[in-house]
């Protein structure tokens, strides 16, 4: 089972409405959560870190929470661009493992409509 | 900085040919990460080093795949004989404290 599950796992939207990824995660004992923005043909760029005291942060019109009590995240698109279309994926590192070898969702695949 | 440059960024093969992928890493970065990126497994970790040094490799698939990286500007990724079940899609990102920053990936297709 993997240890980072994402959902919807894709989703259809139209330009300038606002929308929601979730992240579950079972990673233990947990160091960060990070999201990427990952364009199509191209590496992920990473968009916020969290560490376990941060229940919020936010990038632009990118905006990500944390509960770490019940292992759940969220990144909130507020009103989505054409350029948002991408693949946005949720990433997990655990404290032992010096936040190198990090735990990926599958991710959500993002299209944003005109 | 030009970030981090990967070659060639798309390779076609046969079955039982070696494939070598090249990472240029960002100057100054003190760690590089081999990746690579399937449908259905997403991105996974295989090998990692840190100041040229291998620190962790258990993400190699099998004996078929070695990494190397003689110097900070320079690391190979080698798969020694490939097969169809090899293509996807390979990233080397070069780190920096806790951030990782990733290049444009080589699609590989082994047919």
């Amino acid at each position: 089972k993997n240890q980072v599950e994402q959902s919807p796992q894709s989703l259809i939207i139209l330009e300038g409405k606002n929308c929601t990824l979730q992240c579950n995660y079972t990673v233990s004992p947990f160091s960060n959560l990070r999201w990427y923005k990952q364009d199509t043909g191209r590496g992920p760029v990473s968009l916020t870190i969290m560490t376990f005291s941060e229940n919020t942060k936010s990038n632009g019109r990118y905006t990500a929470t944390l509960d770490a009590d019940t292992k759940q995240s969220s990144l909130h698109i507020t009103a989505s661009q054409l350029s948002d279309s991408a693949s946005y994926i949720c990433v997990v590192s655990r404290s032992w493992d010096n936040n190198r070898k990090l735990i990926w969702g599958l991710g959500t695949s993002l299209a944003v409509n005109p | 900085d030009a970030g981090v440059i990967q070659s060639p960024r798309h390779e076609v093969t046969e079955m039982g040919q070696e494939v070598t992928l090249r990472c240029k890493p960002i100057s100054g970065h003190d760690y590089l990460f081999w990746y690579r990126q399937t449908m259905m497994r997403g991105l996974e970790l295989l090998i990692y080093f840190n100041n040229n040094v291998p620190i962790d490799d258990s993400g190699m698939p099998e004996d078929r795949f070695s990494a190397k990286m003689p110097n900070a500007s320079f690391s190979t990724l080698k798969i020694q004989p490939s097969e169809p079940r090899d293509s996807a899609v390979y990233f080397c990102a070069s780190g920096l404290g806790t951030e990782q920053y990733f290049g444009p990936g080589t699609r590989l297709t082994v047919t």
